[in-house]
């Protein structure tokens, strides 16, 4: 079985000051781990994955997450926070035996509010 | 390059009502999704297929879920009957490989009264 905790409903902060949105994972094999962001009215778009090899990724508009084997975390992080990253952010877990590739499991989601 | 693309965005209908969702994927993927968030809750996969081929179906709640995919295209999601506890926002998602990266389309809202 595998599931996906985002134990922070929202995360406020001020432009400029670094984001960080959490996530922990569980899974029978090694993970395969990906993170989303849903600006509203739209669909969910890819940042980041994880499948193998160093464990700081580096994902599409400055973000980046870092795979924590001992911790089982993915946490998502932007140095410097921008009023436009304000939306919903889904981790995202497969477990590599999945039947499907594309079976993952999601968070619940977190809302990143940045303030100006 | 078009995205995947949902119809209807929202559909208000009553208990035992049937609504029929339609997605349409990037043209050329092979592999078509199916997610559900209900309630504000976590992204719940329903299936896939790969071209008009059911990949997996252990996520579809019960008997009441129909997925067709004919021609390997567009998919439907039919829900029939309508109960409460199927409101929720269902998603989309294509892929033409196995990157990991999925392409979501916008969503539909299904209100069931």
């Amino acid at each position: 079985a595998q599931s996906v905790a985002q134990p922070e409903d929202q995360v406020n902060v001020a432009e400029g000051n670094p984001l960080t949105v959490k996530c922990t994972y569980s899974v029978s094999g090694n993970p395969y781990l990906f993170w989303y962001v849903q600006y509203p009215n739209r669909g969910l778009q890819f940042l980041l994955k994880y499948i193998t090899g160093d464990n700081l990724v580096k994902g599409s508009y400055g973000f980046e997450a870092e795979f924590n084997k001992s911790q089982t975390s993915f946490h998502l992080k932007k140095p410097s926070a921008l009023v436009s990253d304000s939306a919903l952010y889904f981790c995202a877990v497969r477990d590599m035996w999945a039947d499907s590739w594309g079976k993952f499991q999601f968070g619940a989601g977190t809302q990143v509010v940045v303030t100006p | 390059e078009a995205g995947v693309t949902q119809f209807p965005s929202h559909s208000v209908i009553e208990k035992g009502q049937t609504v029929t969702l339609r997605c349409d994927p990037i043209s050329g993927h092979d592999n078509l999704y199916w997610y559900r968030r209900v309630m504000g809750k976590e992204i719940k996969f329903l299936l896939h297929f790969v071209k008009e081929s059911k990949q997996d179906e252990s996520g579809m709640p019960n008997n009441r879920f129909l997925a067709e995919r004919t021609g390997g295209t567009y998919s439907t999601l039919k829900v029939q009957p309508a109960e409460l506890e199927d409101s929720g926002v269902y998603f989309c998602a294509s892929s033409q490989d196995y990157t990991g990266e999925l392409f979501f389309g916008e969503g539909s809202r299904l209100t069931v009264l």
